[in-house]
C-alpha cells in the first residue's frame, strides 16, 4: 500500500500570507497526486489534479508542484475563505489520502 | 447540474447491515467510474471502494474487504454500498464520488450520509 504523509498537520497564517503544504508518498507515484479542500461540515472539493492542473473554477492563487514522491500545494496569498483542511491524495495505485493539514487564522 | 445525492445512512447495531445509495444526475452516469470515501468523526478521509463504469471491476480497502460490496445500476443512475458485519470503526460520513476517466481523481462529491454503528 502507498502511504501519504502531509506536513505540517496544522498551521496558523494571516490573510495575505503565502502558505505551503507538503505531501510525501512512500513510493513513486509519478504525477498522480491530487489536492482537496474541506471546510467543516462540507464535502471535500477538488482543487488540483495530476500534481499541477487547476480544477475549473479554482482561484489561480492555488498551485501545485512536484513529482515522484514529493509534492507541494501553495496558496500564494491566503484569503479568508481559504481557512480549511487540505488533503493530498494519490491515485497511482488505488487511492490513499494524506492525514490532512488544517489551515487556521493567526 | 452535476449532482450526487447519498441516502441510506442511520444508526445500526454492531454486526448489523446497511445499504447506502447514491443517486447521480446531470451527467452520463454509465460512462464514469465511481467510489465511496468515508470520514470518521474528527478524522481524515479514507477511500473505501471503487467500481468501474460497467460494474465489472471492483476494488476495496483492506478495512472493508469481505464485508462491503459495491454495485451500480446504470439504468437507474445509482450507486450502492452494501455493508455487512458492521463495526464501531465503520462509523463515519460516507461520500459518493465520481472519478475522472483518465487520471482517477475525484471531481464530484456528494454531501454524504452518516452511518453510526452503536449498541
Amino acid at each position: 500500500d502507498i502511504q501519504m504523509t502531509q506536513s505540517p498537520s496544522s498551521l496558523s497564517a494571516s490573510v495575505g500570507d503565502r502558505v505551503t503544504i507538503t505531501c510525501r508518498a512512500s513510493q513513486s507515484i509519478s504525477s498522480s497526486l491530487n489536492w482537496y479542500q474541506q471546510k467543516p461540515g462540507k464535502a471535500p472539493k477538488l482543487l488540483i489534479y495530476a500534481t499541477s492542473s487547476l480544477q475549473s473554477g479554482v482561484p489561480s492563487r492555488f498551485s501545485g508542484s512536484g513529482s515522484g514522491t514529493d509534492f507541494t500545494l501553495t496558496i500564494s496569498s491566503l484569503q479568508p475563505e481559504d481557512f480549511a483542511t487540505y488533503y493530498c491524495q494519490q491515485s497511482y495505485n488505488l487511492w490513499t489520502f494524506g492525514q490532512g493539514t488544517k489551515v487556521e487564522i493567526k | 447540474e452535476v449532482q450526487l445525492v447519498e441516502s441510506g445512512g442511520g444508526l445500526v447495531q454492531p454486526g448489523g447491515s446497511l445499504r447506502l445509495s447514491c443517486a447521480a444526475s446531470g451527467f452520463t452516469f454509465s460512462s464514469y467510474e465511481m467510489n465511496w470515501v468515508r470520514q470518521a468523526p474528527g478524522r481524515g478521509l479514507e477511500w473505501v471502494s471503487y467500481i468501474s463504469s460497467s460494474g465489472s471491476t471492483m476494488y476495496y480497502a483492506d478495512s472493508v474487504k469481505g464485508r462491503f460490496t459495491i454495485s451500480r445500476d446504470n439504468a437507474k443512475n445509482s450507486l450502492f454500498l452494501h455493508m455487512n458485519s458492521l463495526r464501531a470503526a465503520d462509523t463515519a460520513v460516507y461520500y459518493c464520488t465520481r472519478s475522472n476517466q483518465n487520471y482517477y481523481y475525484m471531481d464530484v462529491w456528494g454531501k454524504g450520509t452518516t452511518v453510526i454503528v452503536s449498541s
